[in-house]
Order: C-alpha cells, then sequence, then structure tokens
C-alpha cells in the first residue's frame, strides 16, 4: 500500500511570507493532485501533475513534481490570509475514485 | 448546477442506531465516492461507485453499506453506529479528467 507523506503538519506564518509544503510517497506516484479544504468545506482540486520534473503555476501557487515522480511541493510566495487552509496531497491510483490522500498540512496565514 | 450536495450537515447518534447520509450530484457524472476524514490522516475511501448498480469497497468499508440505484443519488449507511465512525463524511463525483468534487461533508457523532 502506497504511503503519502506530507510536512510539515501545521505552519503558521505572518501575512507577505513564503512557504513550502512538502508530499513524498513511498512508491512512483502515476500523478499527483493537490486540494485545499477550506473549515466547514469539502476539498477543492488546485492542480494535477502527471510528468515528472513538471513545474506548474496557480497565480503565487508553484507546483513541483520530483524527476523521479516520488515526491512533490507547493510554494506559496507572499502568502494571504485567503491561504488559511488544508493542503492535501493525493494520489489518483485508478481513473475515478481510488484516491489515497496525505494527512495534510494546516497553513495559517495571520494578518 | 448545484455540484454535489450532501444532508444532513450534523448528525449526532447514540450507539447501536442507524441512520442514512445522503448525497446527490447534477452533473451527471458515473463516478462517485464516500470518504471520512479524521484528524492528521486524510481522507479515507469508504465505498465508491463506477455507475448506477456498481458498487465496491474502499479501504475502510467495515460498518458501512451503499447502493446506486440512480446516476444522482449515491447513499452511504450506517448500519449500527459506534464512536469509531465519529468522523466527518465526504461524497465525491469524478468527471472524465479525473477531477473529484467534494460536497460539504456531514459531520457525525456517535455517543
Amino acid at each position: 500500500t502506497q504511503l503519502l507523506e506530507q510536512s510539515p503538519q501545521f505552519l503558521s506564518i505572518q501575512e507577505g511570507e513564503n512557504l513550502t509544503v512538502y508530499c513524498n510517497s513511498s512508491s512512483v506516484f502515476s500523478s499527483l493532485q493537490w486540494y485545499r479544504q477550506e473549515p466547514g468545506e469539502g476539498p477543492v482540486l488546485l492542480v494535477t501533475v502527471v510528468t515528472g520534473g513538471e513545474v506548474k503555476k496557480l497565480k503565487r501557487l508553484t507546483f513541483q513534481f520530483g524527476d523521479a515522480r516520488k515526491d512533490s511541493s507547493l510554494h506559496i510566495t507572499a502568502a494571504q490570509p485567503g491561504d488559511t487552509g488544508l493542503y492535501l496531497c493525493a494520489d489518483p491510483r485508478a481513473a475515478g475514485n481510488k484516491l489515497t490522500f496525505g494527512g495534510g498540512t494546516r497553513v495559517l496565514v495571520k494578518p | 448546477n448545484a455540484g454535489v450536495t450532501q444532508t444532513p450537515k450534523f448528525q449526532v447518534l447514540k450507539t447501536g442506531q442507524s441512520m442514512t447520509l445522503q448525497c446527490a450530484q447534477d452533473m451527471n457524472h458515473e463516478y462517485m465516492s464516500w470518504y471520512r476524514q479524521d484528524p492528521g490522516m486524510g481522507l479515507r475511501l469508504i465505498h465508491y461507485s463506477v455507475g448506477a448498480g456498481i458498487t465496491d469497497q474502499g479501504e475502510v468499508p467495515n460498518g458501512y453499506n451503499v447502493s446506486r440505484s440512480t446516476t444522482e443519488d449515491f447513499p452511504l449507511r450506517l448500519l449500527s453506529a459506534a464512536p469509531s465512525q465519529t468522523s466527518v463524511y465526504f461524497c465525491a463525483s469524478t468527471d472524465r479528467a479525473n477531477e473529484q468534487y467534494f460536497g460539504p461533508g456531514t459531520r457525525l457523532t456517535v455517543t
């Protein structure tokens, strides 16, 4: 069974600072998805990375997929309070349904 | 489109009671899933369905039943609630691009 480990578990920073969260696997990802979950809501997909070495940008968010497809990172530049939430990585092992999730990184951006 | 809807939003049960968590989607997606979310453990797959009339077990199926009589609805039944089933439950549907859309969740407490 593939394990997804996310680090750190919790991150508290001031508005304007940068942050990076990590997702590592015991085996090779087929592809990797990053989700953000706000309190009281379900997760919302941010991005899917597929190719080793791939970098995707979503405004102030930069997603990187490791060359060997066993790790990924999410970097937020100049964080804002609206970035507060739980960031989850997930491996869609099979079409449609079988997402395996990491434990998540809880990010708090203080104004 | 309403997307994925779940009812109720909150529920308190006594040990041994049964109940059904409702989930509906109006996006005509074939794939639907149920997850539970516990602190520090991300989301774990309970049951999933690849289309009307077809269901299968996920990672943590014990104590739960599902059925899929229509494309739109995918209810989750707790047969005899236990305190270990205290959790937040999310229903999701998946489009053809393998993007999962989550409902707002049901927070269940079993005393």
